[in-house]
């Protein structure tokens, strides 16, 4: 089975414009988190869709914006990009509600540079 | 508040020698745990988790974690380390709620550095 993929790899930008970076789940899976990732700050959670919505929000600016289609295939979309956003931008994967326990599969990551 | 900690940053261990990662979480209710390592450039592998029962959990590559209640702790580790285990290690933690909004908190990572 493929893994969480994840386009493009990397990506450079420069400050005031707006990027789409895009994320394919894992088979079956219905879930989709983003995350962020910078030497600074670590590993931030920025949202997370389920079947199509928003089920919860990390504390970012409203610059940074998600969605997921119908076929849980999810974009997240950063507009007026600052230098701050440069980071890896990591998208996971899980089933989605379980009273078991979700479990995330994390893909490489989108690296972005903002010049 | 709600936090994960790793208390070591960067640990540099011989090769063949044991290894223990530390992680320790401050919630209310026992969380999700999960252990995921980084190498550089690369995205999270999940090496393992907990989410109740026995509370030592076996994981791949050699890792297992053990989880402490009353020490609010998810340690990892490994009896004998390889050159290739030489990575960024993340534990992270389903808060309450987890299951409604999948977000994961995770700690600032350990550097593991293996000597020769």
């Amino acid at each position: 089975k493929a893994g969480v993929t994840q386009t493009p790899r990397y990506l450079i930008k420069t400050r005031g414009q707006q990027v789409t970076l895009s994320c394919s789940p894992i088979s079956g899976h219905r879930s989709v988190s983003w995350y962020q990732q910078t030497p600074g700050q670590g590993l931030q959670f920025l949202f997370e869709y389920f079947s199509e919505t928003q089920r919860n929000k990390g504390n970012f600016p409203g610059r940074f914006s998600g969605r997921q289609f119908s076929n849980s295939r999810s974009e997240m979309n950063v507009s007026t990009l600052e230098l701050g956003d440069s980071a890896l931008y990591l998208c996971a994967s899980s089933l989605g509600p379980s009273r078991v326990g979700e479990t995330q599969y994390f893909g490489p990551g989108t690296r972005l540079l903002v010049l | 508040a709600q936090s994960v900690t790793q208390p070591d940053i960067h640990i540099t261990v011989s090769e063949g020698a044991s290894l223990e990662l530390r992680c320790n979480y401050s919630y209310g209710a026992t969380p999700y745990l999960f252990w995921y390592v980084q190498s550089p450039g690369q995205g999270l592998q999940l090496l393992l988790k907990y989410f109740s029962g026995d509370t030592l959990v076996q994981g791949i590559k050699g890792f297992e974690a053990e989880f402490k209640r009353s020490q609010s702790s998810f340690n990892l580790r490994k009896p004998s380390v390889h050159w290739s285990d030489a990575a960024e290690y993340f534990c992270a933690v389903g808060p309450p709620g987890y299951n409604q909004g999948g977000k994961l908190i995770f700690g600032q990572g350990t550097e593991l550095s293996v000597k020769p």
